[in-house]
């Protein structure tokens, strides 16, 4: 099955600087894959998303980019602002099989 | 409009008890999902709904678990003989369910205790 690795699992960067969270994922046929935000206590929200036909998507200060070749993705975040504090979760959906594999999380904090 | 709920928003329990989780989905959403994330993990994919079917409960960790759907709308997931490790933040999904990719929109989980 679908195996999704996602990296670093703890992030701390400066108010202002850019934050990059990977990941990686095994199988060739997924075709969806959106990244989460969750406030502690609260529930996953989508923050973006990029399918595979397409290899780049910007919303203001957050971008994704996908490799499908390397079958990997990353989440960008420039100019960041402490609420940008959070857990941050990749996912993989593969529309064969109807389900969505997640990653284990990277918390990002934001130090003003 | 309203969004996925579930109830309770809080379920402490006994070992050995029987407990029901109620998810209500967006309206006309025909893809619901039900998932359990422990502490300092990811959603863990539980089982599947398209319409009122279990199109997949390959994540259902046991037959202590059980989900229902009956109208294609609401779930109820039913957890027989809790145990200690059952103790987890469950949360369901819904979707358009159109075949294709489709957003998720998340409910605010059910926080599950089993002392």
């Amino acid at each position: 099955g679908e195996n999704v690795e996602q990296h670093p699992s703890t992030l701390s960067v400066q108010e202002g600087d850019s934050a990059v969270i990977k990941c990686t994922y095994s199988d060739s046929a997924s075709n969806y894959f959106p990244w989460y935000k969750q406030e502690l206590g609260k529930r996953p929200q989508l923050i973006i998303d990029i399918r595979s036909n397409v290899g780049e998507k910007k919303d203001q200060r957050i971008a994704v980019t996908l490799n499908k070749t390397a079958k990997h993705f990353s989440l960008h975040i420039t100019e960041t602002q402490p609420e940008d504090s959070a857990v941050y979760f990749c996912a993989v959906y593969n529309s064969g099989t109807y389900k969505y594999i997640f990653g284990t999380g990277t918390r990002l904090k934001v130090l003003a | 409009g309203a969004g996925v709920s579930q109830t309770p928003s809080n379920k402490v329990t006994e070992k050995g008890k029987y407990v029901e989780l109620r998810c209500d989905p967006i309206s006309g959403h025909t893809a619901l999902y039900w998932y359990r994330q422990s502490l300092g993990q990811g959603p863990e994919f539980l089982i599947y709904f398209q319409g009122t079917g279990a199109a997949d409960d390959s994540g259902l960790p046991n037959d202590r678990f059980f989900a229902v759907r009956p109208e294609g709308s609401v779930s109820t997931l039913k957890i027989q003989r809790t145990e200690r490790g059952d103790s987890a933040v469950y949360l369901c999904a819904s979707s358009p369910g159109t075949g294709g990719a489709d957003e998720q929109f998340f409910g605010p989980g059910t926080r599950l205790t089993v002392l």
